[in-house]
């Protein structure tokens, strides 16, 4: 069974300092990984996804995530840290090879950028 | 291009009543699915939907159910509401069944059973 893990229910970060929010994940086969965000009473917003090629995926607001296969991991990163980053960040993953599977999310971390 | 649109927004029922919450996916979509979200069980997979017939299906008992409809909108219904069910619906949509496919978040159905 495929799972999600996003080890930090919390991150703090200054403005201006960068920030990473970890997941790692579990799957048979290739995994399609993706990031969502949300804000505080709204849905989720999608930030970026790896399918395949690069490992190194650019999305929204100046995001960007790193696909690592041999760690299983999809770290979020951005350089610098506002404070309207401030939400709570999802990792989610469903297998390349199977669609009868659907996506499964990370518990979230919420992320704090202090002024 | 529309959102996804989810409606009602927010509701309160009393245990025992069903609710019916609504969902019109982005235009062209077709797989419409459905997740519960909740501060101690985070976001929990409902069903899908694509082309009016149900593709997968979560952990959920048998009071949950829903269904699609020719032009793409989906419905669910929770029969004999308990408190537990207190939740955000959230609903998404993507373009067709491939598992590449972003799925879109509507901004969500507030139901709380009291």
């Amino acid at each position: 069974a495929q799972s999600v893990a996003q080890p930090e229910d919390q991150v703090n970060v200054a403005e201006g300092n960068p920030l990473t929010v970890k997941c790692t994940y579990s799957v048979s086969g290739n995994p399609y990984l993706f990031w969502y965000v949300q804000y505080p009473n709204r849905g989720l917003q999608f930030l970026l996804k790896y399918i395949t090629g690069d490992n190194l995926v650019k999305g929204s607001y100046g995001f960007e995530a790193e696909f690592n296969k041999s760690q299983t991991s999809f770290h979020l990163k951005k350089p610098s840290a506002l404070v309207s980053d401030s939400a709570l960040y999802f990792c989610a993953v469903r297998p390349a090879d199977n669609y009868g599977q659907n996506f499964v999310f990370g518990p979230g971390t919420r992320l704090s950028v202090l002024p | 291009k529309a959102g996804v649109t989810q409606t009602p927004r927010y509701l309160i029922k009393t245990r025992g009543q069903q609710v019916t919450l609504s969902c019109s996916p982005i235009s062209g979509h077709r797989s419409v699915s459905w997740y519960q979200q909740t501060p101690g069980q985070g976001l929990q997979f409902l069903f899908e939907y694509f082309s009016e017939t149900q593709r997968n299906k979560g952990n959920f008992p048998g009071r949950f159910s829903g269904r699609q409809f020719s032009n793409s909108r989906s419905e669910m219904n929770v029969s004999t509401l308990e408190l537990g069910d207190s939740a955000l619906y959230l609903c998404a949509s993507s373009l067709a069944g491939v598992s590449g496919n972003t799925i879109y978040f509507g901004e969500g159905s507030w139901l709380t059973v009291v």
